[in-house]
């Protein structure tokens, strides 16, 4: 069974950093794509940042470009999330998703439960 | 970027009933549109890819249609469970940055 299980969220203040991790099971975690995906309180669903399978190849949305660190360590099967100069509108839920593929441009298979980040003051 | 647009916002439906959503592209996705349903709590669940395959396990009652700008997800005959908000999702674009519509909440008439 795939399961992806994110932590490292919480309560964080505006100018600080966190950094979310996701432990993978269930699956050959080295050969597929992962990603960052995020859902503000009572919004939709917004794409955050990818990474190829051999952690070579890494996008990253215009609000994540120069703040967020995508990475994996495929030996731990873990993906992580740096998230630096933390600002009130990144408060969301964060997702660790599955892409199909090892390619990181196909659907969402699976989803992590979700944790949350708030910044605030 | 492309920009996805569902519509409508809101669908009240009874259950039994048909249920027709649409999803939009500002430009053409090819077939690389996903729709994902989501229940209050939960995480998005993958329903369709390539437009119109069905995802493991999803009940054929889901179907999804369309290329390039346009596409449909029906519910052929909506049941309680299906009460939720579906997203769709583009894929297309090249370096990789997905765009999901706004959502479409499908509530018990």
């Amino acid at each position: 069974e795939v399961q992806l299980v994110e932590s490292g969220g919480g309560l964080v203040k505006p100018g600080g950093s966190l950094r979310l991790s996701c432990a993978a099971s269930g699956f050959t975690f080295s050969s597929y794509s992962m990603n960052w995906v995020r859902q503000a309180p009572g919004k939709g669903l917004e794409w955050v940042s990818s990474i190829s399978s051999s952690g070579s190849y890494i996008y990253y949305a215009d609000p994540a470009k120069g703040r967020f660190t995508i990475s994996r360590d495929n030996a731990k099967n873990s993906l992580y999330l740096q998230m630096n100069s933390l600002r009130a509108e990144d408060t969301a839920v964060y997702y660790c998703v599955r892409v199909q593929d090892s390619s990181p441009n196909e659907a969402a298979d699976y989803w992590g439960q979700g944790i949350l980040v708030i910044v605030s003051s | 970027e492309i920009v996805m647009t569902q519509s409508p916002a809101t669908l009240s439906v009874s259950p039994g009933e048909r249920a027709t959503l649409s999803c939009r592209a500002s430009q053409s996705v090819s077939s690389n549109l996903a729709w994902y349903q989501q229940k209050p709590g939960q995480a998005p669940r993958l329903l369709i890819y390539g437009a119109s395959t069905r995802a493991t396990g999803i009940p054929a009652r889901f179907s999804g249609s369309g290329s390039g700008t346009e596409f449909t997800l029906t519910i052929s005959s909506l049941q309680s469970e299906d009460f939720a908000v579906y997203y769709c999702q583009q894929y297309n674009n090249w370096p990789p940055a997905w765009t999901f519509g706004q959502g479409t909440k499908v509530d018990i008439k």
